[in-house]
């Protein structure tokens, strides 16, 4: 069974411009969640999908970030415009339904927004 | 709120040595604690996780932990390091009313031959 799969691997852009991460969850999973680590601190909570709705999106920065599942399959999220303050590595994880399903990590797309 | 701190963000040790990573949290509830390990250029990979059942947990590749309510610790603990587990591990506790993890800032542990 495949994992968990994100695109790009990497990523390096100038501020100001666009990246769009694309994750693809464990097949059947509906749980899906973004986590994003800045360089030197803790892995950090994003947001939560459930289907194709946002179940928490507690963590989301600012709305220069917009996390869309349509068909509640793969997600992405996209950065507009992209600042020096969001490189980092972000990470896609997924579960199946309920809350105590252990979540499975894709290995992450690393941005670097120069 | 809940957090998870991690004592040690660099720990180093000889290939055989025991292996301790350092977890503390802090939870106004039973918390569900879980550890991740994370090998170069690869994802997260779940070690093992307390749930509330046994207060030691065994997870994969010999590893260990042990919840400890008095001491609010689950420290992650393997009686004999291999070259092929040197990475960056991770602590976390599951969110209360949500499914979000809470990590600790990592201890990348280095496996000395």
């Amino acid at each position: 069974e495949a994992g968990v799969t994100q695109f790009p691997s990497h990523s390096v852009i100038e501020k100001g411009q666009t990246v769009t991460l694309r994750c693809d969850p464990i097949s059947g999973h509906d749980n899906l969640y973004w986590y994003r680590r800045v360089m030197g601190k803790e892995i950090k909570f994003l947001l939560h999908f459930v289907k194709e709705s946002k179940q928490d999106e507690s963590g989301m920065p600012n709305n220069r970030f917009l996390a869309e599942r349509t068909g509640g399959t793969y997600s992405t999220l996209k950065v507009q415009p992209a600042e020096l303050e969001d490189s980092g590595v972000y990470f896609c994880a997924s579960s199946l339904a309920g809350g105590r399903e252990t979540q499975y990590f894709g290995p992450g797309t690393r941005l670097l927004v120069l | 709120a809940q957090s998870v701190t991690q004592l040690g963000s660099h720990v180093s040790v000889s290939e055989g040595a025991l292996v301790l990573l350092r977890c503390n949290y802090s939870s106004s509830v039973p918390p569900y604690l879980f550890w991740y390990v994370q090998y170069p250029n690869q994802g997260l990979q779940l070690l093992l996780k307390y749930t509330s059942a046994a207060t030691l947990v065994k997870g994969i590749n010999d590893f260990e932990a042990e919840f400890k309510k008095s001491e609010t610790s689950f420290h992650l603990t393997k009686p004999s390091a291999h070259m092929s587990d040197a990475a960056e591990y991770f602590c976390a506790v599951r969110g209360l009313a949500t499914n979000k993890l809470i990590f600790g800032t990592g201890t990348l542990l280095a496996v000395q031959p």
